[in-house]
């Protein structure tokens, strides 16, 4: 059975940091592109950031380049995005996905609030 | 970037009834590479269309997509109480990937 399980969401003051990691099973994690898709209480959904396959290549969109970093290690079938210099318009479940083109499977989320 | 809007916003109906939501993109979709997903309050969404018209594992056959190019649609044939969801349409055919707004359905 696939699954995504995300961890490591929480409370953070803006300006802070956080990472948050994504645990994956069930299938040959090295063989796909994985994707972090957010959205904020209430809204729709915005992709964030994706990484091929063997980690060469990563992407991001426009609010968080230069902010946000994502990784993965294969070894551990593990994906990471490591967030810096946050903001109140970051809050947002975080969502893994699995990127077969379409976003064949999700993780449950997990809740990111930027706040004093 | 390609923008695709959803209509309509909101959809009542009443069980047995179709639904027919609509997303429409600002440029042509290539190769048809459109999905649709559900999403029910408090979950994380489910695929359930892609390539347009192609039903992901498990999908009840009441589901269905249509379309090319520029308009596509989902339909369900005959709604359950369990439909009852936020159905959002995403290109995967050119970066970056985009959603649209979304198609809350109430049963």
């Amino acid at each position: 059975e696939v699954q995504l399980v995300e961890s490591g969401g929480g409370l953070v003051q803006p300006g802070g940091s956080l990472r948050l990691s994504c645990a994956a099973s069930g299938f040959t994690f090295s063989r796909y592109w994985v994707r972090w898709v957010r959205q904020a209480p209430g809204k729709g959904l915005e992709w964030v950031a994706n990484i091929k396959p063997d980690g060469s290549e990563t992407y991001y969109v426009d609010s968080v380049r230069g902010r946000f970093t994502i990784s993965r290690d294969n070894a551990k079938n593990s994906a990471d995005l490591q967030m810096k210099s946050l903001r109140a318009e970051d809050t947002a479940v975080y969502y893994c996905t699995r990127d077969s083109g379409p976003l064949d499977y999700w993780g449950q989320g997990t809740l990111v609030t930027v706040s004093s | 970037e390609i923008v695709l809007t959803q209509s309509p916003g909101t959809l009542s109906l009443s069980p047995g009834e179709r639904a027919t939501l609509s997303c429409r993109a600002s440029q042509t979709v290539s190769g048809s590479y459109l999905a649709w997903y559900q999403q029910k309050s408090g979950q994380a969404p489910r695929l359930l269309i892609s390539g347009a018209s192609r039903r992901a594992t498990g999908i009840p056959d009441r589901f269905s997509g249509s379309g090319s190019g520029t308009d596509f649609t989902l339909t369900i044939s005959r709604l359950e109480p369990e439909d009852c969801a936020v159905y959002y349409c995403q290109q995967y055919s050119s970066t970056p990937r985009t959603f649209g707004g979304g198609t809350k359905v109430e049963i």
